[in-house]
């Protein structure tokens, strides 16, 4: 197991756009969870997920934002209508447990400029 | 509310000198408090958290709940200590850790 992976590692595309990224945790990992972090700033939290349930939004995740994990493995974290100010570094960490204390695993991070 | 305070932007430390990097935090109740480091083209990881009572590569933190901080220390810096630093908490009932804006450690030849 190589860790978390994130594709795509870098992302351009113009503001309206549409643009999904894609998560894959540590094997058997149940909780995923996604960050945003702008320059200058740590990260942010936007989301987790137990399993396939979503369990916790941000007030950051606008109604432009969504993000699913159907199986329980994967995720994806989709943009509609992307804005200049979503430009950002978008980070998933995995973790095995039940609680937000256990050691999670960031991937290397999306990328995102929009133009 | 919840906040996490890095007042340091970069901290230049010569090597072999004491590191010290401050954290203060704003939490009504029981945090857990974590350091997380990120090194140059390296992925964000967990450096330690403070119910652990650890030393790990040299650093340990010390929760002071009265002062509501948790500074990270390292009683000779060496040159491989230089990366992002930040500081971190989540409460018991959140499901959600918050991040420091983080502290750039340098450490100087």
């Amino acid at each position: 197991d190589t860790g978390v992976s994130q594709d795509p590692r870098h992302k351009i595309t113009k503001r309206g756009q549409n643009v999904t990224f894609r998560c894959d945790p540590i094997s058997e990992h149940n909780r995923l969870y996604w960050y945003r972090q702008t320059l200058g700033q740590g990260p942010e939290f936007l989301t987790y997920f137990q399993n396939e349930a979503q369990l916790e939004k941000s007030r950051l995740l606008s109604d432009r934002f969504s993000a699913e994990r159907p199986k329980g493995s994967f995720s994806t974290l989709e943009i509609q209508r992307t804005e200049q100010g979503d430009s950002a570094m978008y980070l998933c960490a995995s973790s095995f447990g039940l609680a937000v204390a256990d050691t999670q695993y960031f991937g290397p991070g999306t990328r995102l400029t929009v133009l | 509310a919840q906040r996490v305070t890095q007042p340091e932007k970069l901290l230049s430390v010569f090597k072999g000198a004491p590191v010290e990097l401050k954290c203060n935090y704003s939490y009504s109740g029981s945090p857990e408090l974590f350091w997380y480091v990120q090194y140059s083209r390296q992925r964000l990881q967990l450096l330690l958290r403070h119910i652990s009572r650890e030393s790990i590569k040299g650093f340990t933190a010390d929760l002071n709940k009265g002062e509501t901080s948790f500074h990270l220390k390292k009683p000779f810096a060496q040159e491989e200590d230089s990366a992002m630093y930040y500081c971190a908490l989540s409460g018991s009932r959140d499901d959600k850790i918050i991040f420091g804006k983080g502290t750039r450690l340098h450490i100087l030849p």
